[in-house]
């Protein structure tokens, strides 16, 4: 299985400030990486794709990075609806995996 | 526009068989670039992946519940369904359903691009 650790557990930033979440896999995953929202009482939400691809819909000022075992999601400038949890997923090697979640809180 | 709609009893008594069915609208099952999984959510934890199953059936489960789950598809409905015998408290998490696309030509993986709403199960007598 291929743990894939997300740091920090919780990022504490105000409105406009950017953000920088990082994911790493325990041994290469390639580009076979994606990105989720999750806010309180939702479904995740695909924000990005194969590592760097916004998905449909997605604002500009989320943007992925990396590949291998080394991967970045940065949030250019965050907006009050971007306090939210966000985990980065693997596909692959089976079983699929989830990193453990950023939490990006209001400071 | 698909969308994926989850539904079944939200409290399971211990050692009984959790059972539930997502149904997709708005498109085919039966797509070749799409694998139905099922992930859950345990109450304020991370998520974990269950398993998928494609169109033809083939599946995959997560070795850690692969014991104890099913995964079917029904083409005809529209319709995949998630079987976890054996429950315990354990196994109480809000369920989801979700499409995951890759295309297996190309090696080009599209993520979970759509999911259900999410169904809360709960384990107790």
């Amino acid at each position: 299985e291929i743990v894939l650790t997300q740091s920090p557990a919780t990022l504490s930033l105000s409105p406009g400030e950017r953000a920088t979440l990082s994911c790493r896999a325990r041994q290469s995953v390639s580009r076979y990486l994606a990105w989720y929202q999750q806010k309180p009482g939702q479904a995740p939400r695909l924000l990005i794709y194969d590592a760097s691809n916004r998905a449909a819909g997605i604002p500009a000022r989320f943007s992925g990075s990396g590949s291998g075992t080394d991967f970045t999601l940065t949030i250019s400038s965050l907006e009050p609806e971007d306090f939210a949890v966000y985990y980065c997923q693997q596909r692959s090697n089976w079983p699929l995996t989830f990193g453990g979640g950023t939490k990006v809180e209001i400071k | 526009q698909v969308q994926l709609q989850g539904s079944g009893p939200g409290l399971v008594k211990p050692s009984q068989a959790l059972s539930l069915t997502c149904t997709v609208s708005g498109g085919s099952i039966s797509s070749d670039d799409y694998y139905w999984s099922w992930i859950r959510q345990h109450p304020g934890k991370g998520l974990e992946w269950i398993g998928y199953i494609y169109y033809s059936g083939s599946t995959y489960y997560n070795p850690s519940l692969k014991s104890r789950v099913t995964i079917s598809v029904d083409t005809s409905k529209n319709q995949f369904s998630l079987q976890l015998a054996s429950v315990t408290a354990a196994d109480t998490a809000v369920y989801y359903c979700a499409r995951d696309r890759y295309d297996i030509l190309t090696g080009y993986y599209y993520g979970m691009d759509v999911w259900g709403q999410g169904t809360t199960v709960t384990v107790s007598s």
